[in-house]
């Protein structure tokens, strides 16, 4: 039972345009939502999170947006770096679990010069 | 500060053996926890220990199973390997317990069974 689903393994775009990457959750008791970014032969480094109660956090060029009632977030990254190329995670966070974190699967982000 | 550490990097096994993986958090964090990463399955939560204490356990067999020393080291052990349990194994430490925890990852042991 996957309750948290990134659908596109794979998304690529142009320089300067903007990134957007989608995840789906299925379990309405996750609270906190993270992203996390992994490049190869690296561990997953943390980018930016979000709490139920809001529906948009912003750091840089990265912005997460949550639709609780869609139980949909997505992260966009404007403009594109060739150095955003990587692997891209969502992760759920229910409170009553602690601090386990529930993964989506990855969308593989390539940014072309 | 010194990132978090696994040993051994790469590791070949075969079927039917056992292997113990290592994990040395960032000094001063005392939370740990464990994931299993396969192609196209993400990150699946093993365990998750504080202070030498188990707090939260996935949905793996009993062949998986780990502790924490009381220098917050964390070692997992899978016993009587499968082809299955191929993977990137990777460790995570936190300074705070609880939700509030942001978790910093190691680079992983990958993990053959051949």
């Amino acid at each position: 039972d996957q309750q948290v689903k990134q659908n596109s393994p794979s998304l690529s775009v142009q320089e300067g345009r903007i990134s957007i990457l989608n995840c789906d959750y299925t379990n309405s008791m996750f609270d906190y939502f993270l992203w996390y970014k992994k490049y190869p032969a690296e561990g997953p480094t943390f980018l930016i999170s979000i709490s139920s109660i809001k529906d948009k956090n912003e750091d840089g060029r990265f912005t997460v947006f949550l639709n609780k009632s869609a139980k949909h977030l997505s992260l966009h990254i404007v403009p594109s770096q060739p150095g955003d190329s990587a692997v891209y995670f969502c992760a759920c966070r229910e409170e009553t679990s602690g601090s386990r974190l529930t993964f989506g699967e990855g969308t593989q982000l390539t940014v072309n010069p | 500060k010194a990132g978090v550490t696994q040993t051994p990097r790469y590791l070949i096994k075969t079927r039917g053996q056992q292997v113990t993986l290592s994990c040395s958090p960032i000094s001063g964090h005392r939370s740990v926890s464990w994931y299993q990463q396969t192609p196209g399955q993400g990150l699946q939560f093993l365990f998750e220990y504080f202070s030498e204490t188990q707090r939260n356990k996935g949905n793996f067999p009993g062949r998986f199973s780990g502790r924490q020393f009381s220098n917050s080291r964390s070692e997992m052990n899978v016993s009587t390997l499968e082809l299955g349990d191929s993977a990137l194994y990777l460790c995570a430490s936190s300074l705070a317990v609880g939700p509030g925890g942001l978790w910093f990852f190691g680079p992983g042991t990958r993990l053959t069974v051949l």
